[in-house]
């Protein structure tokens, strides 16, 4: 069985900050792990994914993500935050079939 | 963009009636996916087809069913609708051959059941 889970809910970081939002894993093998990105009214989009090949998977718009195996987590990271990156990300579980996380809606003060 | 469109954007039905929803995959993709966003929640997968053959499910019942076309496009069919079908669903299209196994989504259909 495969699962994930988001470990908060809601995200709150100052533009110009660090952003960390962060995810475990549970898998009964090696996973494959994502995150996506859901803006309003829009539909998801691929931020990172993680496949074995590195640890530290660089992903779209400034995010990356690092493969802890001995914690099992894929927390994602941004140096700094943009107004544009607030959304609701997803951590992701999955081979054809995906397992999606409850979600952590990120908010960035101006 | 994804290239994976889904229609209608949004659409209201009444508890019992039938609804249908549709997904054009992207090119070259002969997979398809749809999950079920209650609001405020994670996608929950429903099913899966390859090849126009379902290829695995969701804890979801009967009443939601499901073809894919010779063009890989797509239907989801829900039954007997009831109050909690209310939600966002989404199309996600791939290429299984490849194993890449990476989900392309389309922005979804937003069904409300009054």
């Amino acid at each position: 069985a495969q699962s994930v889970t988001q470990l908060d809910s809601h995200v709150s970081v100052s533009e110009g900050t660090p952003v960390l939002l962060r995810c475990n894993y549970s898998s009964s093998y090696s996973p494959s792990l994502f995150w996506y990105v859901q803006h309003p009214n829009k539909g998801l989009q691929l931020l990172l994914k993680y496949t074995s090949a590195a640890t530290l998977v660089k992903g779209i718009n400034g995010f990356e993500a690092e493969f802890k195996k001995s914690e099992t987590s894929f927390h994602l990271t941004k140096p700094s935050a943009h107004m544009s990156d607030a959304a609701e990300y997803f951590c992701v579980v999955g081979g054809n079939q995906f397992y999606f996380g409850t979600g952590t809606s990120l908010t960035v003060i101006p | 963009e994804t290239g994976v469109t889904q229609s209608p954007t949004h659409l209201i039905k009444t508890r019992g009636q039938q609804v249908t929803l549709r997904c054009s995959s992207q090119s070259g993709h002969n997979t398809v996916s749809w999950y079920q966003q209650a609001l405020g929640q994670g996608p929950q997968f429903i099913f899966q087809y390859y090849r126009e053959e379902e290829n695995g499910r969701g804890n979801f019942p009967p009443r939601f069913s499901g073809l894919q076309f010779p063009n890989y496009s797509s239907e989801l069919n829900v039954n007997a609708l009831e109050l909690d079908d209310s939600a966002l669903y989404l199309c996600a299209s791939s290429l299984w051959d490849r194993r890449e196994n990476i989900q392309y989504f389309g922005a979804g259909t937003r069904l409300s059941v009054l």
